[in-house]
C-alpha cells in the first residue's frame, strides 16, 4: 500500500521560504507524477504543481514565480519550496500521487496533510 | 484558466436518499472530470474520474455523468458514511483546478 507523508516546519515567517518534503513508502517514485496541493478556507483546494521522476515539472501560473518542486529518487521523496510567503499562503499542504503514471492528472494517493501557518 | 463551479455549497439529505451534486466548468473540458470525497481533518479521496469511471474500491452507489461543461455526481441510497464534502476537479489542461465543494449534511 502506497503511503505519503509530508514533513517540514509548521510555522514560517512572512517573506521567508516554505519548504516541505513528501516521503513515499510502499511503492517507487519512478513512473509517476507527484503533486503538491494546498487547501485553505479562502481559496479552497489549489493545485500548486507537479513533478515527474525524470525532473519534468509543471506549475500553477498563479504561483509559478515563487515555486520549485523537485524529486529525489534515491530517497523516494519529492519536495516543495515556496518563496516570499505571506499570510495568504497559510494552508494545509498535501502531497499526492497522480493516477495511471500521469496519464490522468487525478490523485489516487494523498498524504495526511500538514498545516503551514505564515506568521511572524 | 478553467474555473469549476459547484452551485450548491450545502445539501441536506437523509439516509436512503438519492443525492445529485452539480459541477460546471467555465469552458468545455470534454470528459476530463473527477470527483472526490473529503471528511473533516482528512485528505480528499478519489471517487470517480473521466466523468464516470469508478475508482478502485468505491461503492457502486456512486456514479457520475455529464460532458462538456455540465457534470453530475449521483449517490443512490445515501449511507451514513457518505455525509461529507464533495469536490469536482478538471484535468483537461494545466493548471488543474477544483470546485468549491458541496457539503452533504444530515437533514
Amino acid at each position: 500500500q502506497v503511503q505519503l507523508q509530508e514533513s517540514g516546519p509548521g510555522l514560517v515567517k512572512p517573506s521567508e521560504t516554505l519548504s516541505l518534503t513528501c516521503s513515499v513508502s510502499g511503492g517507487s517514485i519512478i513512473n509517476y507524477y507527484w503533486s503538491w496541493i494546498r487547501q485553505s478556507p479562502e481559496k479552497g483546494l489549489e493545485w500548486i504543481g507537479h513533478t515527474h521522476y525524470t525532473g519534468i515539472t509543471n506549475y500553477n501560473p498563479s504561483l509559478k514565480s515563487r515555486v520549485a518542486i523537485s524529486v529525489d529518487r534515491s530517497r523516494n521523496q519529492f519536495s516543495l519550496k515556496l518563496s516570499s510567503v505571506t499570510a495568504a499562503d497559510t494552508a494545509v499542504y498535501y502531497c499526492a500521487r497522480e493516477l495511471n503514471g500521469g496519464y490522468d492528472d487525478v490523485f489516487d494517493y494523498w498524504g495526511q496533510g500538514t498545516l503551514v501557518t505564515v506568521s511572524s | 484558466d478553467i474555473q469549476m463551479t459547484q452551485s450548491s455549497s450545502t445539501l441536506s439529505a437523509s439516509v436512503g436518499d438519492r443525492v445529485t451534486i452539480s459541477c460546471r466548468a467555465s469552458q468545455s473540458i470534454s470528459n476530463w472530470l473527477a470527483w472526490y470525497q473529503q471528511k473533516p481533518g482528512r485528505a480528499p479521496k478519489l471517487l470517480i474520474y473521466k466523468v464516470s469511471t469508478l475508482h478502485s474500491g468505491v461503492p457502486s452507489r456512486f456514479s457520475g455523468s455529464g460532458s462538456g461543461t455540465e457534470f453530475t455526481l449521483t449517490i443512490t441510497n445515501l449511507q451514513p458514511d457518505d455525509f461529507a464534502t464533495y469536490y469536482c476537479q478538471h484535468f483537461y489542461s494545466h493548471p488543474l483546478s477544483f470546485g468549491g465543494g458541496t457539503r452533504v449534511e444530515i437533514k
